[in-house]
Protein backbone atom coordinates (compact mmCIF):
# COMPACT_ATOMS: atom_id res chain seq x y z
CA UNK A 1 0.00 0.00 0.00
CA UNK A 2 0.78 3.42 -0.73
CA UNK A 3 2.06 5.46 1.66
CA UNK A 4 2.89 9.41 2.24
CA UNK A 5 5.08 10.88 4.85
CA UNK A 6 5.43 14.81 6.43
CA UNK A 7 8.35 14.51 8.74
CA UNK A 8 8.00 18.42 9.66
CA UNK A 9 4.76 18.70 11.90
CA UNK A 10 5.43 23.17 12.62
CA UNK A 11 7.61 25.29 10.00
CA UNK A 12 8.35 28.99 9.86
CA UNK A 13 9.45 30.97 7.76
CA UNK A 14 9.82 35.40 7.61
CA UNK A 15 7.85 37.10 5.45
CA UNK A 16 9.47 37.33 1.73
CA UNK A 17 11.59 34.75 2.62
CA UNK A 18 11.89 30.85 1.25
CA UNK A 19 11.04 27.81 3.12
CA UNK A 20 11.13 24.25 1.97
CA UNK A 21 8.32 21.68 3.04
CA UNK A 22 9.53 17.59 2.89
CA UNK A 23 7.53 15.08 1.40
CA UNK A 24 8.28 11.41 0.64
CA UNK A 25 6.42 8.54 -0.22
CA UNK A 26 6.45 5.49 -0.73
CA UNK A 27 4.76 3.19 -4.09
CA UNK A 28 5.39 0.22 -6.04
CA UNK A 29 3.59 1.91 -8.85
CA UNK A 30 5.53 3.90 -11.71
CA UNK A 31 2.45 6.02 -12.96
CA UNK A 32 0.93 8.39 -10.12
CA UNK A 33 0.06 12.08 -9.42
CA UNK A 34 1.42 13.90 -6.43
CA UNK A 35 0.02 17.18 -5.44
CA UNK A 36 0.00 19.53 -2.42
CA UNK A 37 -3.02 21.01 -1.09
CA UNK A 38 -3.02 24.05 0.99
CA UNK A 39 -5.62 24.57 3.96
CA UNK A 40 -6.03 27.76 5.46
CA UNK A 41 -7.83 28.41 9.10
CA UNK A 42 -11.19 28.23 7.07
CA UNK A 43 -10.25 24.51 6.67
CA UNK A 44 -11.28 24.99 2.53
CA UNK A 45 -9.00 22.06 0.87
CA UNK A 46 -6.90 24.42 -1.75
CA UNK A 47 -5.10 22.51 -4.54
CA UNK A 48 -1.34 24.56 -5.04
CA UNK A 49 0.42 22.02 -7.30
CA UNK A 50 0.61 19.09 -8.74
CA UNK A 51 2.97 16.90 -10.40
CA UNK A 52 2.80 13.73 -12.93
CA UNK A 53 5.15 11.21 -12.14
CA UNK A 54 5.92 10.72 -15.56
CA UNK A 55 7.41 14.29 -16.07
CA UNK A 56 10.71 14.68 -15.14
CA UNK A 57 10.22 18.11 -15.54
CA UNK A 58 9.54 20.10 -12.10
CA UNK A 59 6.54 21.68 -11.77
CA UNK A 60 5.91 25.24 -11.03
CA UNK A 61 2.60 27.61 -10.07
CA UNK A 62 3.87 31.37 -9.76
CA UNK A 63 6.02 31.35 -6.36
CA UNK A 64 5.35 27.46 -5.75
CA UNK A 65 7.45 24.88 -7.03
CA UNK A 66 8.17 21.28 -6.06
CA UNK A 67 11.24 19.24 -6.05
CA UNK A 68 10.36 15.77 -7.51
CA UNK A 69 12.94 13.22 -7.34
CA UNK A 70 11.11 10.17 -8.38
CA UNK A 71 13.99 7.46 -7.45
CA UNK A 72 14.02 9.01 -3.65
CA UNK A 73 10.51 9.16 -3.89
CA UNK A 74 10.65 12.75 -2.58
CA UNK A 75 8.56 15.89 -3.35
CA UNK A 76 9.13 18.37 -1.41
CA UNK A 77 7.20 21.91 -2.35
CA UNK A 78 9.10 24.93 -2.36
CA UNK A 79 7.40 28.73 -1.43
CA UNK A 80 9.40 31.79 -2.07
CA UNK A 81 8.47 35.45 -1.47
CA UNK A 82 6.68 34.05 1.32
CA UNK A 83 3.37 36.12 2.39
CA UNK A 84 1.36 36.38 4.91
CA UNK A 85 -1.31 34.48 3.27
CA UNK A 86 0.95 31.57 2.97
CA UNK A 87 0.28 30.47 6.72
CA UNK A 88 -1.86 27.18 6.69
CA UNK A 89 -1.54 23.55 7.13
CA UNK A 90 0.15 22.09 3.59
CA UNK A 91 -0.83 18.54 2.87
CA UNK A 92 1.48 16.39 0.66
CA UNK A 93 -1.24 13.95 -1.70
CA UNK A 94 -0.79 10.73 -3.84
CA UNK A 95 -3.07 9.27 -6.00
CA UNK A 96 -2.39 6.55 -8.56
CA UNK A 97 -3.26 7.05 -12.17
CA UNK A 98 -5.69 6.99 -13.80
CA UNK A 99 -8.10 8.27 -10.41
CA UNK A 100 -8.83 7.23 -7.52
CA UNK A 101 -8.32 8.26 -3.72
CA UNK A 102 -6.27 11.09 -2.65
CA UNK A 103 -3.94 9.49 0.26
CA UNK A 104 -2.42 12.01 2.27
CA UNK A 105 0.55 12.79 4.40
CA UNK A 106 -0.01 14.06 8.29
CA UNK A 107 0.76 17.64 7.39
CA UNK A 108 2.91 20.73 7.91
CA UNK A 109 1.66 23.58 9.44
CA UNK A 110 3.21 27.20 8.05
CA UNK A 111 3.07 30.09 10.08
CA UNK A 112 4.71 33.15 8.40
CA UNK A 113 6.72 35.54 10.26
CA UNK A 114 5.79 39.31 9.38
CA UNK B 1 -15.57 28.40 -4.57
CA UNK B 2 -14.24 25.15 -5.83
CA UNK B 3 -17.99 25.24 -7.02
CA UNK B 4 -18.66 22.18 -4.93
CA UNK B 5 -21.00 22.43 -2.23
CA UNK B 6 -21.71 21.16 1.09
CA UNK B 7 -24.40 21.03 3.47
CA UNK B 8 -24.81 21.60 6.18
CA UNK B 9 -21.72 23.42 7.06
CA UNK B 10 -21.79 22.77 10.91
CA UNK B 11 -24.14 19.54 12.38
CA UNK B 12 -24.31 18.79 16.09
CA UNK B 13 -25.86 16.13 17.92
CA UNK B 14 -25.73 13.49 20.52
CA UNK B 15 -24.51 9.98 20.57
CA UNK B 16 -26.09 7.38 19.28
CA UNK B 17 -28.37 9.94 16.60
CA UNK B 18 -28.12 9.28 12.30
CA UNK B 19 -27.16 12.49 10.33
CA UNK B 20 -26.93 12.74 6.11
CA UNK B 21 -23.97 15.41 5.08
CA UNK B 22 -24.98 16.01 1.51
CA UNK B 23 -22.56 16.96 -1.85
CA UNK B 24 -23.50 18.41 -4.95
CA UNK B 25 -20.37 17.97 -7.34
CA UNK B 26 -19.15 21.04 -9.72
CA UNK B 27 -21.58 20.45 -12.86
CA UNK B 28 -19.94 17.80 -15.17
CA UNK B 29 -18.59 16.25 -12.32
CA UNK B 30 -19.24 12.61 -12.57
CA UNK B 31 -17.20 11.40 -9.51
CA UNK B 32 -17.38 11.77 -6.13
CA UNK B 33 -15.09 11.02 -2.97
CA UNK B 34 -15.63 11.39 0.67
CA UNK B 35 -12.87 12.16 3.32
CA UNK B 36 -12.79 12.34 7.00
CA UNK B 37 -10.20 14.87 8.37
CA UNK B 38 -9.62 13.68 12.86
CA UNK B 39 -7.45 15.30 15.11
CA UNK B 40 -6.09 11.43 15.55
CA UNK B 41 -6.46 10.07 11.85
CA UNK B 42 -5.70 12.87 9.59
CA UNK B 43 -7.09 12.92 6.40
CA UNK B 44 -8.38 9.64 5.19
CA UNK B 45 -10.79 8.83 2.54
CA UNK B 46 -14.20 6.92 3.30
CA UNK B 47 -15.81 6.08 -0.31
CA UNK B 48 -15.77 6.79 -4.27
CA UNK B 49 -18.70 6.98 -6.22
CA UNK B 50 -18.65 7.19 -10.28
CA UNK B 51 -21.98 8.20 -11.86
CA UNK B 52 -23.89 6.37 -9.26
CA UNK B 53 -22.10 3.50 -8.50
CA UNK B 54 -19.72 2.35 -5.73
CA UNK B 55 -15.94 2.38 -7.16
CA UNK B 56 -14.00 2.27 -4.03
CA UNK B 57 -14.37 1.88 0.01
CA UNK B 58 -11.65 2.69 1.99
CA UNK B 59 -11.57 2.89 6.04
CA UNK B 60 -15.22 3.62 5.94
CA UNK B 61 -17.24 1.98 9.14
CA UNK B 62 -20.01 -0.30 8.74
CA UNK B 63 -22.13 2.47 10.42
CA UNK B 64 -21.60 4.95 7.38
CA UNK B 65 -22.64 4.52 4.09
CA UNK B 66 -23.27 6.79 1.09
CA UNK B 67 -24.93 6.58 -2.45
CA UNK B 68 -25.08 9.23 -4.99
CA UNK B 69 -28.21 10.24 -6.89
CA UNK B 70 -28.94 10.37 -10.51
CA UNK B 71 -28.73 13.75 -10.56
CA UNK B 72 -24.67 12.99 -8.90
CA UNK B 73 -25.90 14.40 -6.18
CA UNK B 74 -24.30 12.47 -2.93
CA UNK B 75 -24.96 11.66 0.85
CA UNK B 76 -23.15 10.37 3.40
CA UNK B 77 -24.91 9.00 6.48
CA UNK B 78 -23.60 8.53 9.75
CA UNK B 79 -25.94 5.83 11.75
CA UNK B 80 -24.87 5.34 15.63
CA UNK B 81 -22.64 7.95 16.58
CA UNK B 82 -19.76 7.95 18.56
CA UNK B 83 -18.16 10.38 19.90
CA UNK B 84 -15.22 9.55 17.97
CA UNK B 85 -16.67 10.19 14.93
CA UNK B 86 -16.86 13.96 15.40
CA UNK B 87 -14.36 15.53 12.56
CA UNK B 88 -14.48 17.37 9.85
CA UNK B 89 -15.94 15.66 6.15
CA UNK B 90 -15.14 16.52 2.88
CA UNK B 91 -16.79 16.10 -0.22
CA UNK B 92 -14.38 16.41 -3.31
CA UNK B 93 -15.51 15.97 -7.15
CA UNK B 94 -13.48 15.42 -10.62
CA UNK B 95 -14.90 14.59 -13.70
CA UNK B 96 -13.71 11.16 -13.99
CA UNK B 97 -12.51 10.58 -16.68
CA UNK B 98 -9.74 9.82 -18.52
CA UNK B 99 -8.63 11.34 -21.57
CA UNK B 100 -5.09 11.49 -22.78
CA UNK B 101 -2.60 11.33 -19.95
CA UNK B 102 -5.68 11.72 -17.53
CA UNK B 103 -5.75 15.00 -17.39
CA UNK B 104 -9.16 15.46 -16.04
CA UNK B 105 -8.38 14.03 -12.49
CA UNK B 106 -7.92 16.43 -10.37
CA UNK B 107 -10.15 16.34 -7.22
CA UNK B 108 -11.93 19.87 -6.20
CA UNK B 109 -12.73 19.99 -2.95
CA UNK B 110 -15.91 21.39 -0.66
CA UNK B 111 -16.10 23.80 2.40
CA UNK B 112 -16.84 21.15 4.34
CA UNK B 113 -19.52 19.70 7.07
CA UNK B 114 -18.01 19.77 10.73
CA UNK B 115 -19.68 17.35 12.88
CA UNK B 116 -19.70 17.16 16.57
CA UNK B 117 -21.10 14.29 18.64
CA UNK B 118 -21.74 15.18 22.06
Amino acid sequence: AQTVTQSQPEMSVQEAETVTLSCTYDTSESDYYLFWYKQPPSRQMILVIRQEAYKQQNATENRFSVNFQKAAKSFSLKISDSQLGDAAMYFCAYRSAPGGKLIFGQGTELSVKP
Amino acid sequence: DSGVTQTPKHLITATGQRVTLRCSPRSGDLSVYWYQQSLDQGLQFLIHYYNGEERAKGNILERFSAQQFPDLHSELNLSSLELGDSALYFCASSVGRTSGRHLYNEQFFGPGTRLTVL
